[in-house]
């Protein structure tokens, strides 16, 4: 199995500031099938990124996925009250697929 | 308009059963793998089970392997999950969730989600 590592727990920041999120596999995650969530309390994830870095139709174009291999980033600009929310990454190359633990990006 | 609506879920004793379903609508339902994610109180996300359009690959994770079964009707539009010999750390919201293509595939909407405890 796949572990997720995500880094930081929490990230404390100001809206307009710029958020970088880390995501690193246990082992090669091939392709890049790694994706990214966005969940707000009290409802589901959102899929926000595929393939580590494509968007999804309809999300911002200040969030951006990049990296390769075992170690993988989500970068949110400049951001926005929304924004504010829980993070997980997923890797979709092996089964069981796995989620990280989750970065939650909380208003300072 | 997509729509997963999952249901089933519910108290129950430790080492008894639940079966959830989760129906399905706006989408071709048979072009899709489909998943189910669950996440405990306060927790983050787990994977719990996948199965592909035309249930020729089916996963599970080690948690639930040989106590869980997924199955789909593509004729009903439906993924289900047979839960036996149940567990109190099996508590959670169930997420059932559509792929984003017929084999793996990251997720690309989720129901609401049903509640599982499992209490005595």
């Amino acid at each position: 199995e796949i572990v997720l590592t995500q880094s930081p727990g929490t990230l404390s920041l100001s809206p307009g500031d710029r958020a970088t999120l880390s995501c690193r596999a246990s082992q090669s995650v091939t392709s890049n099938y790694i994706a990214w969530y966005q969940q707000n309390p009290g409802q589901a994830p959102r899929l926000l990124m595929y393939g580590a870095s494509s968007r999804v139709t309809g999300i911002p174009d200040r969030f951006s996925g990049s990296g390769s291999g075992t170690d993988f980033t989500l970068t949110i600009d400049r951001l926005e009250p929304e924004d504010f929310a829980v993070y997980y990454c997923q890797q979709y190359h092996s089964f069981p697929f796995t989620f990280g633990g989750g970065t939650k990006v909380e208003i300072k | 308009e997509v729509q997963l609506v999952e249901s089933g879920g519910g108290l129950v004793q430790p080492g008894r059963s639940l079966r959830l379903s989760c129906v399905s609508s706006g989408f071709t339902f048979d072009d899709y793998a489909m998943y189910w994610v669950r996440q405990a109180p306060g927790k983050g996300l787990e994977w719990v089970s996948g199965i592909t359009w035309n249930s020729g690959i089916i996963e599970y994770a080690d948690s639930v392997k040989g106590r869980f079964t997924i199955s789909r009707d593509n004729d009903k539009k439906s993924v289900y999950l047979q839960m036996n010999s149940l567990r109190a750390d099996d508590t959670a919201l169930y997420y059932c969730a559509k792929g984003t293509s017929y084999s793996k595939s990251p997720d690309d909407y989720w129901g609401q989600g049903t509640l599982v405890t499992v209490s005595s």
